[in-house]
């Protein structure tokens, strides 16, 4: 138990469906993290929030809109999405996020939501 | 652009066994690499975080170095149990990002055989 939790754990969703993912973190970090891990390709960092604000998009297409109403809290919104969207998306938290702080700054994270778009 | 690799991309040992997990990437200038773990389908759980002013990481069986200079570190588990078996994940964070960005390999896949 990392301390970061995400839910659901498993998602089925047709290509014209809208749904959410949501991950919330209980370590008093300040920074929130999306990664996006295909079959036998390195995860991909997709969206990063420091200290609620987004501060990271990595080309990320906009069927996918993230949202962080509060530093515990992350959502990925979904919408019209792609058979080649199906993934493990990974939220992960940290402490830090500030420019110029390279500290203590360990990446938790959590288990995942297994997404199939049909 | 920063490009993470790990050799080899699956090993298989039987239990007992000392091993040793190699990751290289093509930029030093890093802030520190990171060791994780993965069992399948399921998240990562971090092993080792090496600073870039650090040579060396040690956790109980697990040790991990950092060269670098040489763009490389190793991950050696000693007496490797059953319950190692997993996915072994390097990350890097490049220098000159503020937030924390983590730079992936793809992984080994280790299974340790009773």
């Amino acid at each position: 138990e990392t301390g970061v939790t995400q839910t659901p754990r498993h998602l089925v969703m047709g290509m014209t469906n809208k749904k959410s993912l949501k991950c919330e973190q209980h370590l008093g970090h300040n920074a929130m993290y999306w990664y996006k891990q295909s079959a036998k390709k390195p995860l991909e960092l997709m969206f990063v929030y420091s200290l609620e604000e987004r501060v990271e998009n990595n080309s990320v297409p906009s069927r996918f809109s993230p949202e962080c109403p509060n530093s515990s809290h992350l959502f990925l919104h979904l919408h019209t999405l792609q058979p080649e969207d199906s993934a493990l998306y990974l939220c992960a938290s940290s402490k830090g996020g500030l420019a110029g702080v390279p500290s203590y700054n360990e990446q938790f994270f959590g288990p995942g939501t297994r997404l199939t778009v049909l | 652009k920063q490009e993470v690799t790990q050799i080899p991309a699956a090993l298989s040992v039987p239990e007992g066994e000392n091993l040793v997990l190699n990751c290289s990437f093509t930029d030093s200038a890093i802030y520190n690499l990171q060791w994780f773990r993965q069992d399948p389908g399921k998240g990562l759980t971090s092993l080792l975080l090496i600073q870039s002013s650090q040579r060396e990481q040690t956790s109980g069986r697990l040790n991990a170095s950092l060269d670098k200079s040489s763009g490389r570190s190793t991950l050696y588990i000693a007496a490797s149990q059953p319950g190692d078996s997993a996915t072994y994940l390097c990350a890097v964070r490049p220098s000159g990002t503020g937030f924390q960005k983590l730079v992936f390999g793809t992984g080994t896949r280790l299974l340790v055989s009773p």
